[in-house]
């Protein structure tokens, strides 16, 4: 069965410094990624993904992402944190196999301090 | 193009009422998954619908339930409620023209059990 481990549950940052999210996968096929953020009382929004082709993937709000398929991961980065980046973030995997259902790490809790 | 919309948004019930909670999908989708959000255990999910049929089912009892009408539009319902009931649920629409898994959620129907 498909699985997903988000190691740190809660990070602090500075704004203006740099986030990284680790993620790890547990899947024999290559899998479907994602990372989706949720802003407290909110639903979750999908802030990139990866199917296949390059491996360092664009998202939104500045975000990237690389898949490594060597160390079955694929993290999350920012360069420079803005305080609105406070939130919780969600990796998932999904994969042919399993109807492409969708499943989702523990998340890792963002604050930002000024 | 709407996204997923979901109601209500907020909900007080007592222990042993029952409730029903709604999803309209965005315009084409005929995918509808549900999650149950907690602090304690994180995203788990519920069931998913396509096509007026459940096609995945979580790990969940008979307590919980749901339907698709032939619109895609959505429903769950959780009979007598109890307190560990008390959560965020999230419905979430997909395309199965694409079929990647990406989900696209709504903001969430915040449900108090007292």
């Amino acid at each position: 069965a498909q699985s997903v481990t988000q190691p740190d549950i809660h990070i602090t940052v500075s704004e203006g410094a740099s986030l990284e999210l680790r993620c790890n996968y547990s899947y024999g096929a290559t899998p479907y990624l994602f990372w989706y953020v949720q802003s407290p009382g909110q639903g979750l929004q999908l802030l990139l993904k990866y199917f296949s082709g390059d491996t360092l993937v664009q998202g939104i709000k500045g975000f990237e992402a690389e898949f490594k398929r060597s160390q079955s991961s694929f993290n999350l980065r920012k360069p420079s944190v803005h305080w609105s980046d406070a939130a919780e973030y969600f990796c998932a995997v999904g994969a042919r196999s399993n109807d492409y259902k969708l499943s989702f790490g523990a998340g890792t809790t963002v604050t930002v301090r000024a | 193009k709407a996204g997923v919309t979901q109601t209500p948004r907020y909900l007080i019930k007592t222990r042993g009422q029952q409730v029903t909670l709604s999803c309209s999908p965005i315009s084409g989708h005929r995918s509808v998954s549900w999650y149950q959000q907690t602090p304690g255990q994180g995203l788990q999910f519920l069931f998913e619908y396509f096509s007026e049929t459940q096609r995945n089912k979580g790990n969940f009892p008979g307590r919980f339930s749901g339907r698709q009408f032939s619109n895609s539009r959505s429903e769950m319902n959780v009979s007598t409620l109890e307190l560990g009931d008390s959560a965020l649920y999230l419905c979430a629409s997909s395309s199965t023209l694409e079929n990647t898994g990406e989900l696209f959620f709504g903001e969430g129907s915040r449900l108090t059990v007292l």
